[in-house]
């Protein structure tokens, strides 16, 4: 997997918009990007993904450079129910799911959502 | 997202019994299953790989023996933790995969002590 960093906290208010930074400086050509989050005591939770192109769901915005070495994830409406720890992973090129499939979890940021 | 299932959700054991946890994956076939395991303020980290039919794999560290690992169906994998001790006690999660979807999903974990 190609090595991520991410700060390991971050505060944001209620109803703000919550911008979570990503370094993957090293990823290679094919790999993608991961942001998952896991609430507290909860199994880990699949946000969004991409390649090269910025993406966008439901739940979340991902913007990646255009050198693609860092992505942000972008809350746009923090409730406290994202208070979570948010994890970005770049797991190995591969189309076999018992390679690429295999998530090296780092340490996260721990995002706190106030009142 | 796919649905995955684990029981029990939490148990208590008694030092040296044995534990065993089930995953299921209730929507798709899950040809592989990755099985993780999470300390107290610790991130995840992945025990073992079992593909349906085969053998798991463990990752360096991980007790072959004391981690029994079946995935004889496509829709169900149990984890075995034989002679439990205190130290096994942790987050156990599994995430199975059908290989062809790029979303990796988890189940909702299962907590076990061990007294």
């Amino acid at each position: 997997d190609a090595k991520t960093t991410q700060p390991p906290s971050m505060d944001c208010a209620e109803g703000r918009a919550a911008n979570l930074p990503c370094n993957h400086s090293t990823i290679s050509g094919n790999e993608y990007v991961y942001w998952y989050r896991q609430i507290h005591s909860q199994g880990p939770q699949y946000i969004i993904h991409g390649l090269k192109n910025n993406e966008t769901n439901e739940m979340a915005s991902l913007i990646i450079t255009e050198d693609r070495k860092s992505s942000t994830l972008i809350l746009p409406h923090a409730t406290l129910r994202d208070t979570a720890v948010y994890y970005c992973i770049a797991p190995p090129d591969g189309v076999v799911a018992d390679s690429w499939g295999k998530l090296q979890f780092g340490a996260g940021t721990q995002v706190v959502v106030t009142p | 997202g796919a649905v995955v299932s684990q029981h029990p959700s939490w148990v208590i054991c008694k030092s040296g019994t044995s534990v065993k946890i089930e995953c299921r994956s209730l929507d798709f076939q899950a040809t592989t299953m990755f099985w993780y395991r999470q300390f107290p303020k610790q991130s995840l980290m992945l025990m073992a790989t079992s593909n349906e039919g085969s053998k798991a794999t463990y990752e360096q560290g991980v007790e072959k023996d004391k981690f029994l690992i079946n995935h004889a169906s496509l829709t169900l994998s149990t984890l075995t933790v034989t002679s439990a001790h205190p130290e096994d006690s942790s987050f156990y999660i599994c995430s199975p995969t059908g290989g062809a979807e790029k979303e990796l999903f988890f189940g909702p974990g299962t907590r076990l002590t061990v007294l």
